[in-house]
């Protein structure tokens, strides 16, 4: 398995103002995702964080909206900028381990006012 | 574009009995996952299904796929209360080391005394 920690665990933040998620896992990891579970709803993939090079995000899903870091293999961020209350979401890391299992951190609620 | 089907989509059932969760997809797949979300917190891996005809079983769950009829099941044997949870299958059809994941909308369990 993995063990992964989210900073922070929820927020309630202003609408306008940014919020960076932090994701820290416990070994390195090549392969890093972020996730967004909209309130009743299921996951969608946001973008691949890539380790040394600019994040790939998924159809929907801008740079300018979701900007990410990922330093190094242990650890990635998640800013969501310039926040509107349809942002209000889990935000979810993920890993993957060796045989393809795919490990989900603990997550993220934001909630924007 | 991969859609990814789950049904049903809401579950009610007596303790002691047995059912099964069915999860359509549209596109050819590599692997293929189902995860429990228990309310507030974060996914559980329950199984990963890496070919056809592969079964995975733990506990009172059991998970099959078929890669031919894009068809994966999870089934519950003798349901028992703790089982109450959302499953969400997933998918993914990015190929080679992507493991990128498209869900299905989940199947929010209730089990009954």
């Amino acid at each position: 398995s993995a063990v992964i920690s989210q900073k922070p665990s929820r927020d309630i933040c202003q609408r306008g103002t940014s919020l960076t998620i932090q994701c820290q896992v416990d070994s390195q990891v090549t392969m890093m995702f972020w996730y967004r579970q909209q309130p009743g709803q299921s996951l969608t993939l946001i973008a691949t964080a890539n380790q040394g090079s600019e994040a790939t995000y998924e159809s929907g899903f801008v740079i300018d909206k979701f900007p990410i870091s990922r330093p190094n293999l242990t650890f990635s961020t998640l800013t969501v900028s310039n926040m509107s209350p349809e942002d209000s979401s889990i935000y979810l890391c993920s890993v993957v381990r060796t045989g393809g299992t795919q490990y989900f951190g603990p997550g993220t609620r934001l909630t924007v006012l | 574009e991969l859609k990814v089907e789950q049904n049903p989509l809401f579950l009610s059932m007596q303790e002691g009995k047995n059912y099964t969760i069915y999860c359509n997809y549209s596109t050819t797949s590599d692997r293929l996952y189902w995860y429990r979300q228990d309310p507030g917190k974060s996914l559980e891996s329950l199984f990963v299904l890496l070919s056809n005809g592969a079964v995975k079983q733990e506990g009172r769950l059991m998970a099959s796929l078929d890669t031919k009829a894009r068809l994966s099941t999870l089934h519950i044997t003798a349901a028992v209360h703790d089982l109450s949870a959302t499953y969400f299958c997933a998918v993914d059809i990015s190929g080679g080391s992507n493991y990128k994941l498209t869900f299905g909308k989940g199947t929010l369990l209730t089990v009954n005394p």
